[in-house]
């Protein structure tokens, strides 16, 4: 069954330090990967996808197909990342169904 | 180009009653997804519509659930007869007939309690 897992439910950090957003998947086949970002009232987004290999607000993140990780980077947290994170993966049959993790909420403490 | 716009923000229901959550997409897209975020829990598929056509209900409830996606109009989520356990956020999102998931835009959701 496809399934998207994120571990932790809270992140803290502090500003300046690195952030590591984890994601673990499991799918049978190719997988197309999301992160998408909500800020404090404000709708989701796309942040970035795999695919397209880019750096969005200094994040990146790699897929490793042998662990089913696509964890989310950033080498130095800013108060403006503070938001609730989600990594997604693209279901089956190219329909652009999405299934999601449960989300992790990252703090970046001043 | 407002953006996907869903109402009522807010939507407070007793239980028993009907529920109906309004969706209009982005203009130019013609795909419109539904998902439910339980208290806790992450985004979970719903529906995947197009105009006039129900594509995948895979993640809707069998009973008291139903989706539309009319020739004009918005699309509705109707929940029939609810109860306290359907209190969630239901968040439409809408894309483009290409690429769908990169071109995926959110509503800012429908928060629906139960009393």
């Amino acid at each position: 069954a496809q399934r998207v897992t994120q571990p932790e439910k809270l992140l803290s950090v502090f500003k300046g330090a690195p952030v590591e957003l984890k994601c673990n998947y499991s799918y049978s086949g190719s997988p197309e990967l999301f992160w998408y970002v909500q800020y404090s009232r404000q709708r989701l987004q796309l942040l970035l996808r795999h695919i397209s290999r880019e750096s969005i607000k200094g994040f990146t993140a790699d897929l490793n197909k042998g662990e089913t990780s696509f964890h989310l980077k950033k080498p130095f947290a800013q108060e403006e990342d503070s938001a609730m994170y989600y990594c997604a993966l693209s279901g089956p049959g190219n329909t652009g169904k999405l299934i999601f993790g449960q989300g992790t909420t990252l703090q970046v403490k001043p | 180009n407002a953006g996907v716009m869903q109402n009522p923000r807010h939507l407070v229901r007793r239980r028993g009653q009907e529920a109906r959550l309004r969706c209009s997409p982005m203009k130019g897209h013609s795909h419109v997804y539904w998902y439910r975020q339980l208290p806790e829990e992450g985004l979970k598929f719903m529906v995947y519509l197009q105009k006039e056509n129900i594509i995948d209900e895979s993640g809707m409830p069998k009973e008291r659930f139903s989706a539309e996606f009319p020739k004009e109009g918005p699309s509705i989520l109707r929940i029939q007869q609810v109860v306290r356990g359907d209190s969630a956020a239901y968040f439409c999102a809408s894309s483009p007939l290409t690429d769908r998931a990169k071109g995926y835009t959110f509503g800012s959701g429908t928060r629906l309690t139960v009393v």
